[in-house]
């Protein structure tokens, strides 16, 4: 089955840096992978979604990239502020042709002021 | 913007009692999902349902069942609760009823029960 890998350890950034998350997938290729934001004790919000045929996506400081044949996606946020801190998942469809997703654990970013 | 509420945002149970769970959309979206979210172990998917009446398992369905009567309610049902249900339970919705993607899911805030 599917499975998700996301950096467990918390990500500690100086504000004004670029973050960069990564997401490797283990199986099939999705057709496509999204990014979500969650803060404490609140739902998830999503941010991005990229296509199998995409390479790379942009809106406003954030940037995601979608590599297949490495089975990755990386998400940046360029000119970090305290106000991104949150946790930041990897969802990819399972894989059944339902919008059924697998999520990853997240990684938890810090932007230091 | 795409709304979804759920009915509590904590609830504390007692072993043993029935427990429900409400969720409600606002942007006629077919597919309504309920997960629980443990520390460590992310988003687990509980049951989908992709209409009126229908409805899927998902990772997680034991101890749990479902119900989706009207398009815009699903609500998630411990039959018996038992301390290992205390969690963080997140409904989310998706669906071509908005300017949203298809395969976007949006999250209502969540419920945080506690099972004792």
């Amino acid at each position: 089955s599917q499975k998700i890998e996301q950096n467990s350890e918390a990500l500690n950034i100086q504000e004004g840096k670029t973050a960069t998350l990564t997401c490797n997938y283990t199986n099939y290729s999705p057709a496509y992978l999204q990014w979500y934001r969650q803060d404490p004790g609140r739902g998830p919000v999503f941010l991005l979604l990229i296509r199998e045929n995409e390479k790379e996506k942009r809106k406003e400081r954030l940037k995601v990239t979608f590599d297949t044949t490495l089975k990755q996606s990386l998400f940046h946020i360029t000119a970090s502020q305290p106000a991104d801190s949150a946790t930041y998942l990897c969802a990819l469809d399972d894989g059944s042709g339902t919008y059924k997703y697998i999520f990853g654990t997240g990684t938890r970013l810090k932007v230091l002021a | 913007d795409v709304k979804v509420t759920q009915s509590s945002r904590y609830l504390v149970k007692r072993t043993g009692e029935k427990v429900f769970l409400e969720c409600v959309q606002d942007m006629d979206h077919e597919n309504m999902f309920w997960y629980r979210q443990d520390p460590g172990l992310g988003l687990r998917l509980i049951y989908f349902s992709y209409d009126v009446k229908m409805k899927e398992k998902g990772d997680i369905p034991e101890g749990y069942s479902v119900s989706r009567e009207k398009k815009e309610r699903f609500s998630l049902i411990l039959e018996s609760a038992s301390t290992n249900q205390t969690s963080m339970y997140l409904c989310a919705s998706s669906g071509g009823g908005g300017p949203s993607h298809q395969e976007t899911q949006y999250f209502g805030p969540g419920t945080r029960l506690l099972v004792l």
